[in-house]
């Protein structure tokens, strides 16, 4: 079975500098792994995604996430955070079976302040 | 407009009561996926559907019953509500791909049972 731990629950971060968000996933398959993001009183949003192509992937707003498969990471970062960055994030594993479920992390809550 | 839309937003109920909750979509998408959100527990597969004549059970499905209705319909119906049904319920939908099937939620709608 697949399965993905954030290892962080929250994460603050002044504005300007990098963030870091971290992502141990566990699968007996190459996996397809995510990042959503979820905004105060909103949807989720798809940030990124990584099908085995390039290990590197980029997203929306700045975001990219690289897959390790030695380390079994799938870390998100920026470079230099926002005040509009604020959010919970969620790290998404595919379930590789007939329902093809997303199995989501328990979130990480970043904090960015002024 | 948007592509995935949720009926109410917000509800309170009372204990016993039957609620509906109803999800709609104009993606055209045939995979349709109701799921729950607790705090630090991240999401949590409800039900989900392949097609009008297909339904699944997800991972916590007890007390919980769907219907679907058209593609682009899904109810999500709790029987007699429990305190403990109280959470934020998001509906999703995917054009399966079955490297990627990425997801796209609706706002949500958050529930209080008291």
């Amino acid at each position: 079975a697949q399965s993905v731990t954030q290892l962080d629950s929250h994460v603050s971060v002044s504005e300007g500098t990098p963030v870091l968000l971290r992502c141990n996933y566990s699968s007996s398959y190459s996996p397809s792994l995510f990042w959503y993001v979820q905004h105060p009183n909103k949807g989720l949003q798809l940030l990124l995604k990584y099908t085995s192509a390039a290990t590197l992937v980029k997203g929306i707003n700045g975001f990219e996430a690289e897959f390790k498969k030695s380390e079994t990471s799938f870390h998100l970062t920026k470079p230099s955070a926002h005040m509009s960055d604020a959010a919970e994030y969620f790290c998404v594993v595919i379930q590789m079976d007939s329902s093809y479920k997303l199995i989501f992390g328990s979130g990480t809550r970043l904090l960015v302040r002024p | 407009d948007a592509d995935v839309t949720q009926t109410p937003r917000n509800r309170i109920t009372k204990t016993g009561k039957r609620i509906m909750l109803e999800c709609s979509q104009t993606k055209g998408h045939d995979r349709m996926y109701w799921y729950r959100q607790d705090p630090g527990l991240g999401l949590r597969l409800i039900y989900y559907s392949f097609d009008v004549k297909d339904i699944n059970k997800g991972e916590i499905s007890d007390g919980y019953s769907v219907s679907r209705q058209a593609q682009a319909k899904f109810s999500l119906s709790l029987e007699s509500a429990i305190p403990n049904q109280t959470a934020l319920y998001f509906c999703a939908t995917s054009d399966f791909d079955s490297s990627t099937d990425t997801q796209y939620f609706g706002p949500g709608t958050r529930l209080t049972v008291l």
